[in-house]
């Protein structure tokens, strides 16, 4: 089976930097993704990490230790808009199992 | 363009009634998903297809059923809906071992 943790809940100021961690236990591991998800709207694609290291998208860079089973979303210069849940996702074999989610929450 | 279409955004059924939602896609893609969502929740796997291979979690209720007539299409049947049925569907496509795209979901809700 799979398990993936992330933390429920985080809060941030606008224009800060916030760090969301990924921990996951499977077998057959493929990658790992990262997924936005505004209340009511369909999760939209981030990242997607498959080697170690740390892959860098504007303001959003995904990190992967497959060693640790391990993962971070980071979301630099935060706006408001930037509200929303952040949802881990891993790939093994062609089955794709999604992590409980963390709700960030920009403040001004 | 919209390249996974799920049809209706928006369903009500009663309590015991058949429903059937749908999916469809464009791009061509050999893995489909189906996912329940809950709110405040994460995206729970039902089911999802390899080409025409169906693999079905093992904690998914026999209540949900699933057709893929051919690439394009796929659908979600609730045999007997209950009001813990009462969900956002999400309906997702990709390529094997690649990023998934989403519809916009269907929300069920359950009268």
């Amino acid at each position: 089976g799979q398990n993936i943790d992330q933390p429920t809940e985080m809060t941030a100021t606008e224009g800060a930097i916030v760090q969301i961690n990924c921990t996951y236990q499977t077998s057959g591991f493929n990658g790992l993704f990262w997924y936005q998800q505004h209340a009511g709207e369909a999760p939209t694609f981030l990242s997607y990490n498959v080697l170690d290291g740390l892959e860098e998208k504007g303001r959003f860079s995904s990190f992967l230790s497959r060693s640790k089973g391990y993962s971070y979303l980071l979301l630099k210069e935060l706006q408001m808009k930037d509200s929303a849940s952040y949802l881990c996702a891993v790939t093994a074999g062609n089955k794709l199992t999604f992590g409980g989610g963390t709700r960030v929450l920009v403040k001004p | 363009d919209a390249m996974v279409i799920q049809n209706p955004r928006y369903q009500v059924t009663q309590f015991g009634k058949p429903v059937t939602l749908s999916c469809s896609q464009t791009l061509n893609h050999n893995v489909m998903y189906w996912y329940q969502q809950k709110s405040s929740q994460a995206p729970k796997l039902l089911f999802h297809y390899y080409d025409k291979d169906f693999n079905n979690e093992a904690d998914t209720p026999d209540n949900f059923q699933s057709r893929r007539p051919n690439t394009s299409f796929c659908f979600l049947d609730i045999r007997s809906p209950g009001l813990g049925d009462a969900a956002m569907y999400l309906c997702a496509t990709s390529r094997a071992k690649t990023e998934a795209f989403f519809g916009q979901g269907t929300r069920l809700t359950v009268v």
